[in-house]
């Protein structure tokens, strides 16, 4: 069964504080795996996409890494500010349907 | 100013009432899709469409319908059929490239009184 689990399922920093989010996913055959931001009551917007050859893409100060052997992938995110309180979901896609599967998301709160 | 949106932003409707949830979109893109969100669950398919007057249904699609007689806009109408309908709905949109990528609505959240 396709599957995009993450890991914390919430989380607490102090502002300025650097944080790694987790993703693991069993989807086959897989195509390629973003992650998106969504603040509270709006829609995600992506942060990053990489294909099964690349395995580390950055924007600003987030930074993801995919691991296709281990199926394994994290978004590190440097010097958090107040704004990056947020839920981080893991997407993932199966290219024999070209269907997107999400993980349930991460919910990041960071504090002055 | 590009971009996909979504009216209203907040919905209340009585049990046992049909109510349509706006998405239009001004990316010229051929692809739009409903979703459904519920707290602790991640984003379930419940319509896509690829073109226009076309439409496939997702994996919830009990209970809701869709219509896509132009491009830019793709309704989503849940039915008293729906039995647990309040939720977050998000629409998307996307080109019919490989990489795939979706471009999601501010969201409406429905919710059933």
């Amino acid at each position: 069964k396709n599957q995009v689990e993450q890991s914390p399922q919430s989380l607490i920093i102090l502002e300025g504080k650097n944080c790694t989010l987790q993703c693991n996913y069993t989807v086959s055959p897989f195509s390629n795996l973003r992650w998106y931001k969504q603040d509270t009551g709006r829609g995600p917007v992506s942060l990053t996409i990489m294909t099964f050859s690349e395995n580390t893409k950055s924007n600003g100060r987030y930074t993801a890494t995919l691991d296709a052997d281990t199926k394994q992938s994290s978004l590190h995110i440097t010097a958090s500010q107040l704004s990056d309180s947020a839920s981080y979901i893991c997407v993932v896609t199966s290219d024999s349907a070209r269907k997107l599967i999400f993980g349930t998301g991460t919910r990041l709160q960071v504090f002055p | 100013d590009g971009g996909i949106t979504q009216s209203p932003k907040y919905l209340f409707r009585k049990e046992g009432q049909n109510v349509t949830l706006s998405c239009e979109q001004n990316l010229n893109h051929d692809a739009m899709y409903w979703y459904r969100q519920d707290p602790g669950q991640g984003l379930r398919l419940i319509y896509y469409s690829q073109i226009v007057n076309d439409f496939q249904k997702g994996d919830i699609a009990e209970g809701y319908s869709v219509s896509r007689e132009k491009k830019e806009s793709f309704p989503l109408t849940v039915t008293s059929a729906q039995k647990n309908p309040t939720a977050f709905y998000l629409c998307a949109s996307s080109t019919q490239t490989s990489s795939n990528e979706q471009f999601f609505g501010p969201g409406t959240r429905l919710t059933v009184l």
